[in-house]
């Protein structure tokens, strides 16, 4: 069974930084693109970022709501997704879900989220 | 990076089929077959529904069908039921390789 298990929410004030992770099990992490998508509260689903399964540079892409604030990575030894988020903003406020991608930028399952709070 | 247009809300009564419209352009729905929807109900996470336009993943109800003509994609679901009433979102590839999202369809069953 495909289970993707996020962690790292919280209460963080304007300007500070978050580290979220998102542990896979029960598929081979290491042979799918994974994302992550949040969703502000009482909002739509919005795309935040895509790596492809080596996470070199090159394959990794940003929206441009996040581009120089967030870095996604992974660590396909530990089954293992991360989001680090610095300079964050009250609008980056919501629940933050990993996917595993099916193919070509198309998440098919989706971890139970993880609440990101930025108030000062 | 812009958000594909849906429909705000959507109802029918039980037994009833209904549509939800994603419109897209020739950058994104219009140029992938790589479209999909997905249910999400009240404080759970989204669901994939269909992919690749018309395709449903194992378990889903064949209640539920995806098409697109042109920039625009379609999610019908027949014979609907009470548990229908949920969030649904389309989701597409883009020529500039990021993910959009639809705006997000409101489905009451009456």
């Amino acid at each position: 069974e495909v289970q993707l298990v996020e962690s790292g929410g919280g209460l963080v004030q304007p300007g500070g930084s978050l580290r979220l992770s998102c542990e896979a099990s029960g598929f081979l992490f290491s042979s799918h693109w994974m994302h992550w998508v949040r969703q502000a509260p009482g909002k739509g689903l919005e795309w935040v970022s895509r790596i492809d399964t080596d996470g070199t540079l090159s394959t990794i892409i940003y929206a441009d709501s996040v581009k120089g604030r967030f870095t996604i990575s992974r660590d396909n030894a530990k089954n293992t997704l991360y989001l680090q988020m610095d300079s964050l903003r009250a609008e980056d406020t919501a629940v933050y879900y990993c996917a595993r991608d099916l193919h070509w930028n198309l998440p098919d399952y989706w971890g139970q989220g993880t609440l990101v709070v930025v108030s000062s | 990076q812009s958000a594909l247009t849906q429909p705000a809300s959507v109802s029918g009564s039980p037994g009833q089929s209904i549509t939800i419209s994603c419109s897209g352009s020739s950058s994104d729905v219009g140029a992938y077959k790589y479209v999909a929807w997905y249910q999400q109900h009240p404080g759970k996470a989204p669901k994939l529904m269909i992919y690749d336009v018309s395709d449903r993943p194992s378990g889903v109800s064949n209640r539920f069908s995806g098409s697109k003509s042109g920039n625009t994609a379609s999610l019908t679901i027949s014979g609907l039921q009470a548990e229908d009433e949920a969030d649904y979102y389309c989701s597409s590839f883009t020529s500039s390789h990021t993910l959009a999202f639809g705006s997000g369809t409101k489905v009451t069953v009456l």
